[in-house]
């Protein structure tokens, strides 16, 4: 069965500096998503991605994160500037249309020192 | 905001046992979805619920939506040591907020043998 991947599955960055994390949606899907999972905390919506552009983004989501998807199968995260805060699992979600539900990949799990 | 809270947020029962988990939001959502995760892996979706008052089985899994779409319910029947796992719920609204799913607190299941 077709799946999400994300890569890697564990990183760890220095505070202040950019982390990118990587993700594989599934081939034929269009939507994507990323969420984060803070240590002993909810799951939560960061950013949705439709058509090359964000559909729509949490408040989490400041100026300091960005999504691309540079060629046909990637989906990235970039964060600029890392803060503690930040150290979380990060989920990668694709969909193929609005009545299919999202699948997830196994996360990144993101240490900031 | 919308919120979806899940209760209980710990169960632990004996092998052959019943139980039920609950999801509950003044909200209403297009759709509601229950997951499981397991440590180190991503979510994994078991069902989708789209209609008020639908209810869908799962081998010995039931899963409810409330009639207004606010709620909705997990009943295992006879659990076993293999169910033992985190339980997630996850609404979604329909219009601009299609794909940003809104996680409850998750339930973490123990089945002891």
């Amino acid at each position: 069965e077709p799946e999400v991947t994300q890569t890697p599955s564990h990183q760890v960055t220095q505070m202040g500096q950019e982390v990118i994390l990587r993700c594989v949606p599934i081939s034929n899907h269009l939507y994507f998503y990323w969420y984060r999972q803070i240590l002993g905390q909810k799951v939560e919506f960061l950013v949705s991605f439709y058509n090359n552009e964000i559909s729509e983004k949490s408040e989490i989501f400041d100026d300091q994160f960005s999504v691309e998807r540079p060629d046909g199968s990637n989906f990235t995260l970039k964060i600029r500037s890392t803060k503690l805060e930040d150290s979380a699992m990060y989920f990668c979600a694709s969909r193929e249309d609005h009545s299919q539900p999202q699948h997830f990949g196994d996360g990144t799990r993101l240490s900031i020192l | 905001t919308q919120l979806l809270e899940q209760s209980p947020q710990f169960l632990s029962i004996q092998e052959g046992e019943n139980l039920t988990v609950y999801c509950n939001s003044s909200s209403v959502f297009s759709s509601l979805q229950w997951y499981r995760q397991e440590p180190g892996e991503g979510p994994v979706l078991l069902v989708t619920v789209v209609t008020g008052g639908e209810v869908k089985k799962l081998k010995r899994l039931t899963f409810q939506f409330g009639d207004a779409r606010k709620d909705s319910s997990l009943h295992i029947t006879a659990a076993q040591p293999g169910d033992t796992g985190l339980y997630l719920c996850a609404g979604e609204k329909g219009g601009t907020s299609y794909g940003k799913l809104t996680f409850g607190q998750g339930t973490i299941l123990t089945v002891h043998p």
